[in-house]
């Protein structure tokens, strides 16, 4: 299986800051890397596709990179509804797999 | 506007299985899309169960295989999850989901529905 290790585990942050989360791969993934926000209670919602695809209605504050082993998301001008937990998952093989979470807190 | 709903018990005794439905609203299973099941254990991180495709081509998780059934129901817009011989372990908040067949990607979500392994 693909292990996903994402970092931080959690953050502190304030609204108007800048987070960047990472996501690493045990192994290349390609660009087949989904970002998921998951606020208490809820669903997971899908943020970004294919590493840095903008789902469609996802605020533009959010965007992801990388490619390969090393993914990132970022969160510009983080706004009060966006303090949730964030989960990568590669869709490259089979068992699909997610990273462990990390968790932005005020 | 197209939603996902899990029905099923929300209390299985250890060893029995584990049935849950997932009724597909304002729309059908289409075979644009593949149909999935991922659980949450409370507190924790989300694990893909399996999925089924319209034509009934199933994956499953390796470590659930064993276990693990999924079925549909086109007819009725619903497709199932049996998870056998249940231990504490599987309990968890269960979710359907949908997979855009190109990229993958999970983009639509039932609410969730806790079970809860307990004699």
């Amino acid at each position: 299986d693909i292990q996903m290790t994402q970092s931080p585990s959690s953050v502190s942050a304030s609204v108007g800051d800048r987070v960047t989360i990472t996501c690493r791969a045990s192994q290349g993934i390609g660009n087949w890397l989904d970002w998921y926000q998951q606020k208490p209670g809820k669903a997971p919602n899908l943020l970004i596709y294919a590493a840095s695809s903008l789902q469609g209605g996802v605020p533009s504050r959010f965007s992801g990179s990388g490619s390969g082993t090393d993914f990132t998301l970022t969160i510009t001008s983080l706004q009060p509804e966006d303090f949730a937990t964030y989960f990568c998952q590669q869709t490259n093989n089979f068992p699909l797999t997610f990273g462990g979470g990390t968790k932005v807190e005020i | 506007q197209l939603q996902l709903q899990e029905s099923g018990p929300g209390l299985v005794k250890p060893s029995e299985t584990l049935s849950l439905t997932c009724t597909v609203s304002g729309g059908s299973v289409s075979s644009s899309y593949y149909w999935a099941w991922i659980r949450q254990p409370p507190g924790k991180g989300l694990e893909w169960i399996g999925r089924i495709s319209f034509s009934g081509t199933t994956y499953y998780n390796p470590s659930l295989k064993s276990r693990v059934t999924i079925s549909q129901d086109t007819s009725k817009s619903q497709f199932s999850l049996k998870l056998t011989s249940v231990t504490a372990p599987d309990t968890a908040v269960y979710y359907c989901a949908r997979q855009e067949v190109s990229y993958l990607s999970f983009d639509l979500w039932g609410r969730g529905t806790l079970v809860i392994v307990s004699s």
